[in-house]
């Protein structure tokens, strides 16, 4: 079975850009989480959604949307890109979304904002 | 207040030594307790989780890790350190239940000297 895949895996991007993230699940998963990884504020949740709908939204300003899609595939839009979204993304996906299931990782996105 | 503390970002031992990473989590979490491991650009792995069955659990790689509710810890072990065990080691909770939104600890990075 395929893992997790993020597209792009860097991205680089000047202020003000706007920049789509994508992630595919593991196939069957319909649970997609997104975090955001920074060396000073380290990993910290973004949105999860399940079968379509957003279940949580993390503490991040509106500049950051998600969606998920009937087959799960799941993408992120930041708006308006200021250097401190500078980042690894880090999408996560799992078969219930029940928080005991395992939750299985892709290898991320790095986003340079310059 | 923080859901999960991880004690010391930094942890150095001799390869062949014991590994001990410590995480201590706020009582008033339900008791879904993670060990992710993280490779140097690479996404994050799960060693192992706690979900309200065994107190001891075992996870890949030899580590494990022990359930303490009167301690409110879960601390992280592996008997005899190997090289291939330098990385960043991160400890999670999900805080409420049919959600996979994972609150982490801010890391602790091994270094496993010959």
């Amino acid at each position: 079975k395929a893992g997790v895949t993020q597209t792009p895996r860097y991205l680089i991007k000047t202020r003000g850009q706007q920049v789509t993230l994508s992630c595919s699940p593991i196939s069957g998963h319909r649970s997609v989480s997104w975090y955001q990884q920074t060396p000073g504020q380290g990993l910290q949740f973004l949105f999860e959604y399940f079968s379509e709908t957003q279940r949580n939204k993390g503490n991040f300003p509106g500049r950051f949307s998600g969606r998920q899609f009937s087959n799960s595939r799941s993408e992120m839009n930041v708006s308006t890109l200021e250097l401190g979204d500078s980042a690894l993304y880090l999408c996560a996906s799992s078969s219930s979304g029940r928080g005991t299931d395992t939750q299985y990782f892709g290898p991320g996105t790095r986003l340079t904002v310059l | 207040a923080q859901s999960v503390t991880q004690l010391g970002s930094h942890v150095s031992v001799s390869e062949g030594a014991l590994v001990l990473l410590r995480c201590n989590y706020s009582s008033s979490v339900p008791p879904y307790l993670f060990w992710y491991v993280q490779y140097p650009n690479q996404g994050l792995q799960l060693l192992l989780k706690y979900t309200s069955a065994a107190t001891l659990v075992k996870g890949i790689n030899g580590f494990e890790a022990e359930f303490k509710k009167s301690e409110t810890s879960f601390h992280l072990t592996k008997p005899s350190a190997h090289m291939s065990d330098a990385a960043e080691y991160f400890c999670a909770v999900i805080k409420s239940y049919n959600t996979d939104k994972l609150i982490f600890g801010t890391g602790t990075r091994l270094q496993v000297f010959p």
